[in-house]
This record gives C-alpha cells, structure tokens and sequence, in this order.
C-alpha cells in the first residue's frame, strides 16, 4: 500500500531560524514528490515539484530534497517568517493513472513565533 | 486570472437536507478531484473525474455524488448529508493525469466549510 508519512507532526520555531520538515514514502513505482503550503482554512498551494532524478530544488527560502535511493525528502526552511506558519504536506505521486496516483501526507503544521 | 472557484464558501446545515458545493475552473483542465480535509487525517480523496462525464470513487465516496456534465464545472452533492460530513472540501484541477505528471500540479480551490448539524 502506498504510504506518506510526514514528521514531526507540528512544530514550532522561533522567527528567523531555520527548520526541516521530513517526508518518506513507500509510493511505488515513483514518479514526483511534491511539497504543498496551505495556510490555515486556505487550500494548498505548491512549493517545489522533483521527479527522480533531482535531488535539490529550491523556491526563494524553500529548499526541497530528494533521496530517491532512501525514499526520503525534506524541506528546509531558511531564515523563517511570521508568515510561514502553516502546515506543509507531502504527496508523492505514482507512475499510474487514476485516483491512486496521488498519496498525500498528513502534513506537519509550522508555527513560527516573535 | 486561472483559478479553481467553490460555493459556498462556509454552509451549515441539518441532517437530510440535501445540498451541493459547487467547483469551477478557468484553465479547461481535464482532471477535477473532491477533497475532504479532517484534523489528522490529511486530505482524503471522495471523487474525481478524468474528463466530462467520467468519474470515479475515491477513498471516501459514501454520502456523497458527483457529476461532469461540463469540462469546467464538477458538482458535488450530498443527498442526505449527516454529521460525520462535517469536514472541509477541496475541490482541485489539473491538466491531466494520464500525461507525463511532472507539470500536473494540482490547483486547489479555497475550501468550502462545511457543519451538519
């Protein structure tokens, strides 16, 4: 069964440190992980998207990772903002057609406080 | 401006009372996908559609219908909607998923808070 597993479950910083968030996964075969934001009541929006064959992607303080081999990723806060808090989900897709394609995480929820 | 729409945004409403939560998108995507997001659990998927007028379960599709009368438009209905379909719904595009997924990203709508009483 294909899984995603996100850690920690919730999180909280202090503004202008950094953090990562974890990502595994059991999707098989892979095809690209993607990283979400969604902000409280809001629906997600994309961060980065890596297929297998990248192991680093960045969006301005956003950097993504991808151990394909391990099948793990991360993401990497830098220098954090009152306004990243939100929570962040994984999801992985297969290489399959349909409504399986797509595994989501459950998310870590960011709190990133003055 | 592309984007996904849904209506209402905010409904309560009593147990039997038969409603629909309307889902609209610009960007003449072929993939539409329902949503459910519940504390801890994550986004689970109720339904999707592959193009007008093919659709299909997903994980958690009892209490609910949909239909794909147009490429835009993906209605979702709950007949008699009770209590444990208090949740908030997502509704979401895509180009498509049955070509190469690397640029399919999902656009989601802004959620539609749904209370049964």
């Amino acid at each position: 069964k294909n899984q995603v597993e996100q850690s920690p479950q919730s999180l909280i910083i202090l503004e202008g440190k950094n953090c990562t968030l974890q990502c595994n996964y059991t999707v098989s075969p892979f095809s690209n992980l993607r990283w979400y934001k969604q902000d409280t009541g809001r629906g997600p929006v994309s961060l980065t998207i890596m297929t297998f064959s990248e192991n680093t992607k960045s969006n301005g303080r956003y950097t993504a990772t991808l151990d394909a081999d391990t099948k793990q990723s991360s993401l990497h806060i830098t220098a954090s903002q009152l306004s990243d808090s939100a929570s962040y989900i994984c999801v992985v897709s297969a290489r399959d057609t349909g409504r399986r394609a797509l595994t989501f995480g459950s998310g870590t929820r960011l709190q990133v406080q003055p | 401006e592309a984007q996904v729409t849904q209506n209402p945004r905010y409904l309560i409403t009593v147990t039997g009372k038969k409603l629909t939560v309307t889902c609209s998108q610009n960007m003449n995507h072929e993939y539409m996908s329902w949503y459910r997001q519940d504390p801890g659990l994550g986004l689970r998927q109720i339904y999707y559609s592959m193009n007008v007028e093919v659709t299909d379960k997903g994980d958690v599709p009892e209490g609910y219908k949909v239909s794909r009368k147009e490429k835009r438009n993906f209605p979702l209905i709950l007949e008699s909607p009770s209590p444990n379909q208090t949740s908030l719904y997502f509704c979401a595009s895509s180009l498509s998923l049955v070509s190469p997924t690397y640029y399919n990203e999902q656009f989601f709508g802004p959620g539609t808070r749904l209370t049964v009483l």
